[in-house]
């Protein structure tokens, strides 16, 4: 079977950083998906991690360590548009499984 | 940029009717999936279908649902007999295969969605 743990909710203020973490556990792991997802609207991509290590894209990175089940999503230089979810998800064969997601909201 | 579109946006059903949801992937791509979110819960996988046949698919894709890639353009999801658990967004998402290079420059793009209502 597959489970993909991450924090309900969480909160940080403008201007400063954030990590999410998220753990998993599947039979057959090709890659870890991070989403973005306001509320009502379709999941947007952010990263997707193979390798073991950091990427990083502008404000946003995501950590991957295979050996572990561990993926971590950061987030720096918090902005108000930020709040929304945030969600883990794995790939395995043609398939992605979905975390809960964790819901980030920004403070002013 | 090009983009996934959806139609429609909203449907509302009586139980047990039939349902299609309508999907147009990014022209190029050639992996298409079917995902849906009951409200409040998180994102579910449906099925994905690549070279016209399903190449996975969940517990949930039952024989009340179906996919077809009816020409080039469209991917649809018909639901043959609606139940009131089936309510929900239902997201198509399509990814471009990249032979030859490395999974990680691989990325899905959603549609906006169809907010489905069983009444």
């Amino acid at each position: 079977g597959q489970n993909i743990d991450q924090p309900t909710e969480m909160t940080a203020t403008e201007g400063a950083i954030v990590q999410i973490n998220c753990t998993y556990q599947t039979s057959g792991f090709n890659g870890l998906f991070w989403y973005q997802q306001h509320a009502g609207e379709a999941p947007t991509f952010l990263s997707y991690n193979v390798l073991d290590g950091l990427e990083e894209k502008g404000r946003f990175s995501s950590f991957l360590s295979r050996s572990k089940g561990y993926s971590y999503l950061l987030l720096k230089e918090l902005q108000m548009k930020d709040s929304a979810s945030y969600l883990c998800a794995v790939s395995r064969d043609d398939k992605i499984i979905f975390g809960k997601g964790t819901r980030l909201h920004i403070l002013p | 940029e090009p983009e996934v579109t959806q139609t429609p946006s909203h449907q509302v059903t009586q139980m047990g009717q039939e349902v299609i949801l309508r999907c147009v992937p990014i022209s190029n791509h050639l992996y298409f999936y079917w995902y849906r979110q009951i409200l409040g819960q998180k994102v579910e996988f449906l099925v994905s279908f690549y070279n016209n046949e399903i190449s996975e698919k969940s517990e949930i894709f039952d024989d009340q649902f179906s996919v077809e890639r009816p020409d080039g353009s469209n991917f649809t999801l018909k639901i043959r007999s609606t139940k009131l658990e089936d309510s929900a967004m239902y997201f198509c998402a399509s990814s471009e295969e990249l032979r030859g290079v490395p999974k990680n420059q691989e990325t899905q793009y959603f549609g906006p969605g169809t907010r489905l209502l069983v009444l």
